[in-house]
């Protein structure tokens, strides 16, 4: 069974980084990929970024500046850094398996509210 | 950038069929999924792939796309359905969520 535990540390102040952790049990790294979502408050889903077991990534273009998504996977695990934030970045964040770059999500971790506030 | 668009709350007496429908720009030659998300809880996939079920996910969901209009369809409501629905698409190298529909079950 595939499970995604997520973790983050919160709250953020403006202007600091956001950084979340996402551990993996029950697949292995190699052949998914990995990505991040988030969801503002009462709001949709965005996507983040991703990427694979040899650390190739790819970002949204509008978070591109802002983001680094990296893997551990001796641990199992990848992890999202968020730079500069503001309180338009408050969401609940989310890790998610990807059957495969450009496809569909599989599996998810179970979310992680962090908000930006002085 | 592309856009996906869903109504914003679709309503369904029990035991009906509910239709839930993403809207964007040639739409049918993408491969769409949906996803269910009930409050408090991460988005759970219950269509692949324009219209493949996972494992657990009752026959009563199914979909289809063409043209300009993926849609989802619910039959024989349960109250256990009532939840966000979202469609995604990868266009252009990013994934896109559509706007997102909340189903009530009357």
């Amino acid at each position: 069974q595939i499970q995604l535990q997520q973790w983050g540390a919160g709250p953020v102040k403006p202007s600091e980084t956001l950084s979340l952790t996402c551990a993996v049990s029950g697949a292995s790294f190699s052949g998914f990929s990995w990505s991040w979502i988030r969801q503002p408050p009462g709001k949709g889903l965005e996507w983040i970024g991703e990427i694979n077991h040899s650390g190739g990534t790819n970002y949204n273009p509008s978070l591109k500046s802002r983001v680094t998504v990296s893997v551990d996977t001796s641990k199992n695990e990848f992890s999202l850094k968020l730079t500069s934030v503001t309180a338009a970045d408050t969401a609940v964040y989310y890790c998610a398996r990807g059957e495969q770059r450009g496809s569909f999500f599989s599996n998810w971790g179970q979310g992680s509210l962090l908000t930006v506030s002085s | 950038s592309y856009d996906l668009s869903q109504p914003l709350s679709v309503s369904v007496a029990l035991g009906q069929t509910a239709k839930i429908t993403c809207g964007g720009n040639r739409i049918g030659g993408k491969n769409v999924h949906w996803y269910r998300q009930k409050p408090g809880q991460a988005p759970v996939l219950v269509i692949y792939s324009d219209d493949n079920r996972p494992s657990g996910i009752p026959e009563r969901f199914s979909a289809s796309n063409s043209g300009n209009t993926a849609t989802l369809t619910i039959s024989r409501a349960q109250a256990g359905d009532e939840a966000d629905y979202y469609c995604q698409v990868w266009d252009s190298g990013i994934y896109v969520f559509g706007t997102g529909t909340t189903v009530t079950v009357l």
